[in-house]
């Protein structure tokens, strides 16, 4: 089955600075990577996907990279937020089939 | 995207007892899936639910301890049965849609 191995899994950093998360993947038929946030008390959020036909994907702050030949993406954050700091969950599936999901980043943005 | 509405929010059960968990969605599904979150750590996938047959359930987890109900296409439920205090999780119900992973906000269990 697939195996999918996140790091860090705990990052600090400054109001305004970037965060990058990275995740590794076993399973090359995987083809569809999805990034969640998971803020206390609450259940993980979709906040970013990207799929294996695409390199790299953007939304505003947040941004995806993925690498098929490497088997590794990677979470993108710039100009961090105090609202930022969450736990964050990467994941793998291939169509049809469960998710895989990372062992989480606990993300703190301090002030 | 599928909204997901589950309760109990949270809990305080104790142990021997057993506890249902409620999954509504906004939309018709043919799969729901109900993971487990142990404290300070990933998703673990506890089973999947079809509508009209029996869940499959993952390595690990067994129907007698996890009985899943699947009554239509917007409606589940997970009991956790016979409770111990390895049971204290956060538990997920989750559905697909065109792909997608969506959660619930989870139900936080805690068995004393």
């Amino acid at each position: 089955g697939e195996n999918v191995e996140q790091h860090p899994s705990t990052l600090s950093v400054q109001e305004g600075d970037s965060a990058v998360i990275k995740c590794t993947y076993s399973d090359s038929a995987s083809n569809y990577f999805p990034w969640y946030k998971q803020e206390l008390g609450k259940g993980p959020q979709l906040i970013i996907d990207i799929r294996s036909n695409v390199g790299e994907k953007k939304d505003q702050r947040i941004a995806v990279t993925l690498n098929k030949t490497a088997k590794h993406f990677s979470l993108h954050i710039t100009e961090t937020q105090p609202e930022d700091s969450a736990v964050y969950f990467c994941a793998a599936s291939k169509a049809g089939n469960q998710f895989y999901f990372g062992t989480g980043t606990s993300l703190t943005v301090i002030p | 995207s599928a909204v997901i509405s589950q309760k109990p929010s949270r809990d305080i059960c104790q142990r021997g007892t057993s506890l249902t968990i409620q999954c509504q969605v906004d939309s018709q599904v043919t799969m729901m899936f109900w993971y487990r979150q142990q404290p300070g750590q990933s998703l673990t996938l506890i089973a999947t639910a079809n509508q009209g047959s029996e869940a499959t359930y993952e390595s690990g987890f067994v129907i007698d301890k996890f009985p899943i109900s699947r009554p239509n296409l917007t409606f589940s439920t997970l009991t956790v049965s016979n409770m111990s205090p390895e049971d204290s999780s956060i538990y997920l119900c989750s559905v697909e849609d065109w792909g997608v992973a969506f959660f619930g906000q989870g139900t936080r269990l805690t068995v004393v």
